[in-house]
């Protein structure tokens, strides 16, 4: 099974229409970020959470929000969807220690591409 | 955390030794340069990370500048399998710090 796990891996949504990307992980890591991608750009950062209580914004949160339901899940919504959120979607996870050159980097999911129709 | 500049594109021949360079001209003392790829669309892949001194793994070297100010990433024996988009990140020290991904380069492997 993957480490970072991403649900649905495709999705086709109406405009206005609320939709709920999930992330799990068995990693045990703490932190947890959402990014998305669009075509032939790098990823930016919507929302991260470096613990259970602690949700952070990223550079692009307008119009998602997410839930950190326990250490292993992190979902990200879209209270209403607009064409301009069709993209692809990655989670990705930490280590608490990452930062201090101790581990790896971040783990990501396989992606979730959302299109908005 | 510093910004970085790198091709948006390369090509190398299969066998043959891809070096992918990447300035960081603003890069501070306290920041690592991270190298990640992305294999069509899946999700980025950690490939290595340094802070001064040049390093090794089984994937790739890192070669770091006596300044710091850029850095190659040496995929020795470049494959089919080793076309994907590469990305160079700086990353400052400390707990609170994330991963910020530019465009990358796309460096393609052909026969």
């Amino acid at each position: 099974d993957a480490d970072v796990t991403q649900t649905p891996r495709n999705r086709i949504t109406k405009t206005g229409k609320r939709i709920m990307l999930e992330c799990s992980q068995t990693k045990g890591h703490d932190r947890m970020y959402w990014y998305r991608q669009d075509p032939g750009l790098g990823l930016r950062l919507i929302y991260y959470s470096f613990d259970v209580k602690d949700i952070n914004k990223g550079e692009i949160s307008d119009g998602y929000s997410v839930s950190r339901q326990a250490q292993a899940k992190f979902s990200l919504s879209l209270e209403s969807a607009i064409p301009n959120q069709t993209a692809l979607y990655f989670c990705a996870t930490s280590d608490r220690k990452f930062g201090q050159g101790v581990n790896y980097g971040y783990t990501f999911g396989s992606g979730t591409r959302l299109t908005v129709v | 955390d510093a910004k970085t500049t790198q091709p948006p594109s390369m090509d190398c021949a299969e066998g043959r030794a891809a070096n992918l360079p990447c300035n960081h001209s603003t890069i501070s003392g306290n920041e690592y340069v991270y190298w990640y790829r992305q294999i069509h669309s899946q999700g980025p892949q950690y490939i290595i990370h340094g802070l001064k001194n040049n390093e090794t793994n089984e994937m790739a070297s890192l070669i770091i500048t006596e300044d710091r100010k850029s850095s190659t990433l040496i995929l020795p024996h470049a494959t089919l399998r080793d076309t994907a988009v590469y990305y160079c990140i700086v990353r400052r020290t400390g707990t609170a710090s994330k991963l910020t991904f530019g465009t990358g380069t796309r460096l393609q492997v052909t026969l």
